[in-house]
């Protein structure tokens, strides 16, 4: 059973910053292209940001571009999103994914954790 | 950008019947090196995040129940669930994987008429 639990979020003012963790086990961290998605209230789901398995390649969604940092640290098998400049509309629960294998689908979700920006 | 079109936006099925959700997305999805679709189906229940039933179109994840089907190609996908469970009653994205940056649909929201 593959096991992804997401950390670091919370309520934070506009402009601020904010860095999310996500741990992983159960399977092989290292192999495997990882992301985050978020849903903002009562909305649908929105992709925000993905890093292949060796660090090297990053993407983002043009909402987040030049604000928020994907990392990963395979040695400790954990996936990080480093926020900046925090809008209003980034409040969201922010999930990280697990890639599929071969497949950028996202096969493995996490519970989730709260991003809040208001003042 | 691929923009992935759900309709309907929301649909009311009796227990034991077809519940039927489509999907479109703006360009191919169909990738003709290797002839796969680019495409996933997920369920999300209340409270709870999404979880992957369908990757490449039509390929049911293990521990899926074999009512979920995906069909389709190119722009044009289909998710069905052949005998509507109470179980069921959930929100239903796809999402492209075809490139970035990656999209879902807007959703389609499933409960028991």
């Amino acid at each position: 059973e593959v096991y992804l639990v997401e950390s670091g979020g919370g309520l934070v003012q506009p402009g601020g910053s904010l860095r999310l963790s996500c741990a992983a086990s159960d399977f092989t961290f290292s192999t495997y292209t990882m992301n985050w998605v978020r849903q903002a209230p009562g909305k649908g789901l929105e992709w925000v940001s993905s890093i292949r398995n060796n660090g090297h390649e990053t993407f983002y969604a043009d909402s987040v571009k030049g604000r928020f940092t994907v990392s990963r640290d395979n040695s400790r098998n954990t996936l990080l999103l480093q926020m900046y400049s925090l809008r209003a509309e980034d409040t969201a629960v922010y999930f990280c994914a697990k890639g599929g294998w071969r497949g950028d689908f996202f096969d493995f979700w996490g519970q989730g954790t709260v991003v809040a920006v208001s003042s | 950008d691929i923009v992935m079109t759900q309709s309907p936006d929301s649909l009311l099925v009796s227990l034991g019947e077809r519940a039927t959700i489509n999907c479109k997305s703006s360009q191919t999805i169909l990738y003709r090196s290797n002839k796969k679709n680019y495409l996933a189906w997920y369920q999300q229940k209340p409270g709870q995040p999404p979880k992957l039933l369908i990757s490449w179109a039509s390929t049911r994840e293990s521990g899926v129940p074999d009512r979920f089907s995906g069909s389709g190609s190119g722009t044009d996908f289909t998710l069905t669930i052949s005998s509507l469970q109470a179980e069921d009653v959930a929100v239903y994205y796809c999402q492209q994987y075809y490139y970035f940056p990656y999209t879902f649909g807007q959703g389609t929201r499933l409960e028991i008429k």
